[in-house]
């Protein structure tokens, strides 16, 4: 089945230091790639999406872009904010259902 | 645009007691989603409705949850009985089929004690 693969935290980061998370796929067919965001005591926002190959989501600061080959959506930020701190899931979704399947999150902490 | 509104936003129960999270989708959202959450963890599926039918249920135990979505738009979801493994956050999500975005509602932290 379709399986989402991030790296652990938590990441501690200096404000203004550089952002990288990374995040690798498994699944048939073509799936939608997305970042989702959750602030302390918050649901889910959608941080940015890509939906075919090579496409390059951005929002916010953050960009990915969709890796068919390395099977890669990796998360990047240039400069990170205080504001930035909260936990970031990969997921993906198929086509014809549109569920989603997360990974497990990743704990970004940011420290003036 | 309102969001996805789901309640309660706490509850605490007993095990073997049981509970019920009521969802009301963005206006429009013809597929819903009910998501549980354990701590450390990504959002899991527990079951989708498009309009009040059942399109994937096939992670629900259905020994013990139940969800149903009358005239295709709030929907409630059950537990009972409830068992300590179940202490989570469940989560209401509503969207169109085909790729698009979740938009997902607050939540709703169960704790069994």
């Amino acid at each position: 089945g379709d399986s989402v693969t991030q790296m652990e935290g938590p990441v501690t980061l200096s404000e203004e230091a550089f952002l990288t998370i990374n995040c690798t796929y498994t699944a048939t067919g073509y799936p939608s790639l997305f970042w989702y965001v959750q602030y302390p005591g918050e649901g889910l926002q959608l941080l940015l999406k890509a939906t075919k190959a090579d496409d390059k989501g951005s929002n916010k600061g953050f960009e990915a872009t969709y890796r068919k080959e390395t099977t890669s959506f990796h998360l990047e930020k240039g400069s990170v904010q205080v504001s930035d701190s909260a936990v970031y899931f990969c997921a993906l979704s198929d086509y014809e259902y549109s569920t989603l399947t997360f990974g497990k999150g990743t704990m970004l902490l940011v420290s003036p | 645009e309102a969001g996805v509104a789901q309640s309660p936003r706490y509850k605490i129960i007993e095990k073997r007691q049981s509970v019920a999270f009521w969802c009301n989708p963005i206006s429009g959202h013809a597929t819903l989603y009910w998501y549980q959450q354990i701590l450390g963890q990504g959002p899991k599926l527990l079951i989708q409705f498009q309009n009040n039918g059942v399109v994937d249920d096939s992670q629900l135990p259905k020994d013990r949850f139940s969800a149903e979505r009358l005239k295709g738009v709030d929907s409630t979801l059950k537990i009972q009985p409830a068992k300590l493994e179940d202490s989570a956050v469940y989560l209401c999500a509503s969207g169109f089929l085909g790729n698009t975005e979740a938009f997902f509602g607050q939540g709703t932290r169960l704790t069994v004690v």
